[in-house]
């Protein structure tokens, strides 16, 4: 059983399209996180909902969208896709806040 | 100065050496400190929390000094396997959000 699922895996794209990855967690944990992790290798934390409110918004463009429409998911939407966009994005959950982090396997977001 | 800093490495050790890397933080109202683990290409992975007595699994040793804001890790008896890059995270005390550090590569050679 994959405790925090993330779909699709690998997403390669053209710059301007519109693109969505979906995050899935079966631990019961009521706060899910987004991170960029980008070529740096700097884990940047995006957002943060806990039992399906934002909590944490960081200085991120609104072209990404966060949607949780339940405890146990959280989507990210990302619209107009720029090529400083394409990193890896790794999806989390936690009991509570500041409680340990399950990380699911991460998405490949490359734009072309 | 980073909330949480950590030497990039990458530290180049022999199979079987001792291992020690620190990391400090700036928030002294922190009160949540772990280690993570992440291998190339692959998710972060928790290795260890850190208490404040200090803490042991094995061959890992976490110790928290508060007095000088830091973390440390220490790994006993290499492994070719330990070759990864360890994160230290530490908690933002007010918002309980976690800062994560940018990581120390570790290599381990044959």
């Amino acid at each position: 059983d994959t405790a925090v699922s993330q779909t699709p895996k690998y997403l390669v794209t053209q710059m301007g399209n519109d693109k969505s990855i979906k995050c899935e967690q079966n631990l019961g944990h009521d706060t899910m996180y987004w991170y960029k992790q980008d070529s740096k290798k700097f884990l940047k934390i995006m957002f943060s909902y806990n039992n399906k409110e934002l909590i944490i918004n960081e200085t991120v463009p609104n072209r990404f969208s966060p949607k949780s429409p339940d405890k146990a998911h959280l989507n990210l939407h990302i619209n107009s896709l720029e090529l400083g966009d394409s990193a890896v994005y790794f999806c989390a959950s936690s009991q509570d806040r500041a409680d340990t982090q399950y990380f699911g396997p991460g998405t490949r977001l490359t734009v072309l | 100065r980073k909330e949480v800093e950590q030497d990039p490495g990458p530290f180049n050790v022999p199979e079987g050496a001792t291992v020690a890397f620190n990391c400090t933080y700036s928030n002294s109202a922190s009160q949540s400190f772990f280690w993570y683990r992440q291998d190339c290409r692959k998710e972060p992975k928790l290795l260890m929390s850190v208490y404040s007595s200090g803490n042991e699994d094995g061959r890992f040793t976490a110790q928290l000094n508060r007095a000088s804001q830091y973390i440390s890790l220490l790994i006993r008896d290499s492994k070719l396997s330990d070759s990864a890059t360890y994160l230290c995270v530490v908690n933002d005390g007010a918002n309980y959000q976690l800062i994560w550090g940018a990581g120390t590569k570790l290599i381990i050679k044959p």
